[in-house]
């Protein structure tokens, strides 16, 4: 079974440029999340997503983040205008229904805004 | 006060060394959690994963559960080099369709040989 893809895995922009990310969920998975991981911080949920329905977005920071899962399938996590405190890794995650609700993340992508 | 409180890191020990992490909780409606393992540049993947209060054995890891002091530990024993990774701890309210989960900040652990 294939598993959580994301790309780019490292993306380097300078400060107020934009940047989008990519994640394709595993197959059947109804549920994704897009969290955001600090360096030295545990992932912090920015939105979740099922089908393609919103559930969760209020740690969205709507000013500058937008995402969207047209199609219920893959999705696109967009950063425009980036500030520096934006520097993160950007973690997929997709869940099945298993009953422990476990989420598999992807690799992740890495910015860095100068 | 932040909802999941993970002991500061990182963290050093020897081959063979017993590990203890642990974390801790304000929200008491919790009732699932789980110890994630990220290796460097990866994404965290599930090490063990309880319900409710309780210990849970998997090879040479323990998870241990105690709701009535909002207290949740990892246990490794006879720790291994390719055990060097951070580990985060999170929780639930559900495991339904609008489940999500709550991280604490991840401790590093290393395992020197």
């Amino acid at each position: 079974e294939a598993g959580v893809a994301q790309s780019p895995r490292y993306k380097i922009i300078e400060k107020r440029q934009s940047v989008a990310f990519w994640c394709n969920p595993i197959s059947g998975h109804a549920t994704l999340y897009w969290y955001q991981q600090i360096l030295g911080q545990g992932p912090k949920l920015l939105i979740q997503f099922q089908n393609n329905g919103v559930v969760d977005d209020s740690q969205l920071p709507k000013d500058r983040f937008s995402a969207e899962r047209l199609k219920g399938v893959d999705s696109t996590l967009k950063i425009q205008p980036a500030k520096l405190e934006d520097s993160a890794v950007y973690l997929c995650a997709s869940r099945g229904q298993e009953s422990t609700g476990e989420l598999f993340f992807g690799e992740g992508s890495r910015l860095t805004v100068l | 006060q932040k909802e999941v409180e993970q002991d500061p890191g990182p963290l050093s020990v020897p081959e063979g060394a017993i590990v203890s992490l642990n974390c801790t909780y304000s929200n008491s409606a919790f009732q699932y959690f789980m110890w994630y393992r990220q290796y460097s540049r990866k994404g965290p993947e599930l090490l063990m994963y309880t319900y409710s209060s309780g210990n849970k054995e998997d090879g040479r890891f323990t998870a241990q559960v105690d709701k009535s002091s909002k207290y949740i530990s990892l246990f490794i024993r006879d720790s291994q080099p390719s055990d060097s990774a951070t580990y985060l701890c999170a929780m639930s309210l559900s495991t339904g369709a609008n489940s999500k989960l709550t991280f604490g900040k991840g401790i590093t652990l290393s395992v020197r040989p």
